[in-house]
């Protein structure tokens, strides 16, 4: 089994709706990051959490929240989606090294 | 201002013809310089942590070197199953553990 997941792997929706995207990891670390990956602008942090009391704001959080519901589970939420919010979205983890470990993904359209 | 910039963008080689990756950074005080391969609608999947001048490290036939300014990622003989997109990413300052990402070298590999 994968150690980072991620729910929904793909999802359309429409301009205006809210959606949760879901991280969960076993690798027991305490760090946990979201991004954001567009054709030729790269992987762009959005929030990051060190610990299940501590949430940070990344290079692009405008018009994104986040949840850190437990040590394993950090959700990234967008309000009120719209067309510019099309992206990947990745997942990350971290333990006492300073390697990140990357979900898989999920692909989100916002029609 | 870019931190990270990777070259080139796009680079296809025969299979078995060796080249090199570049990576310059403008950080002050590196914290660590990151190595990853990305597949195509996957999660970057890591490959090397540098931390300091004059260190290399080296799997199967990818070796990693660093210098003050910047990283170089050598592909001796390769593939068409080294075929990937390669980021670089170097810790962030002010942002605790997040990485800040080039935007990577797509590389393609034919037999």
């Amino acid at each position: 089994d994968a150690d980072v997941t991620q729910t929904p792997r793909n999802r359309i929706t429409k301009t205006g709706k809210r959606i949760m995207l879901e991280c969960s990891q076993t690798k027991g670390h305490d760090r946990m990051y979201w991004y954001r990956q567009d054709p030729g602008l790269g992987l762009r942090l959005i929030y990051y959490s060190f610990d299940v009391k501590d949430i940070n704001k990344g290079e692009i959080s405008d018009g994104y929240s986040v949840s850190r519901q437990a040590q394993a589970k950090f959700s990234l939420s967008l309000e009120s989606a719209i067309p510019n919010q099309t992206a990947l979205y990745f997942c990350a983890t971290s333990g006492d090294t300073d390697t990140q470990y990357f979900g898989p993904g999920t692909r989100l359209t916002v029609l | 201002e870019d931190q990270v910039t990777q070259s080139p963008e796009a680079l296809r080689l025969q299979e078995g013809e060796s080249s090199s990756l570049n990576c310059s950074y403008t950080v002050s005080g590196l914290r660590g310089l990151f190595w990853y391969r990305q597949d195509p609608g996957k999660g970057p999947e890591f490959l090397f942590t540098l931390y300091s001048a004059g260190e290399e490290k080296e799997k199967e036939r990818l070796k990693a070197t660093l210098t003050k300014k910047e990283s170089f990622l050598h592909i001796t003989a390769p593939k068409p199953e080294d075929s990937a997109t390669y980021l670089c990413a170097v810790r962030a300052p002010n942002s605790g553990y997040a990485l800040n990402f080039g935007k990577g070298t797509s590389l393609l590999v034919t037999p």
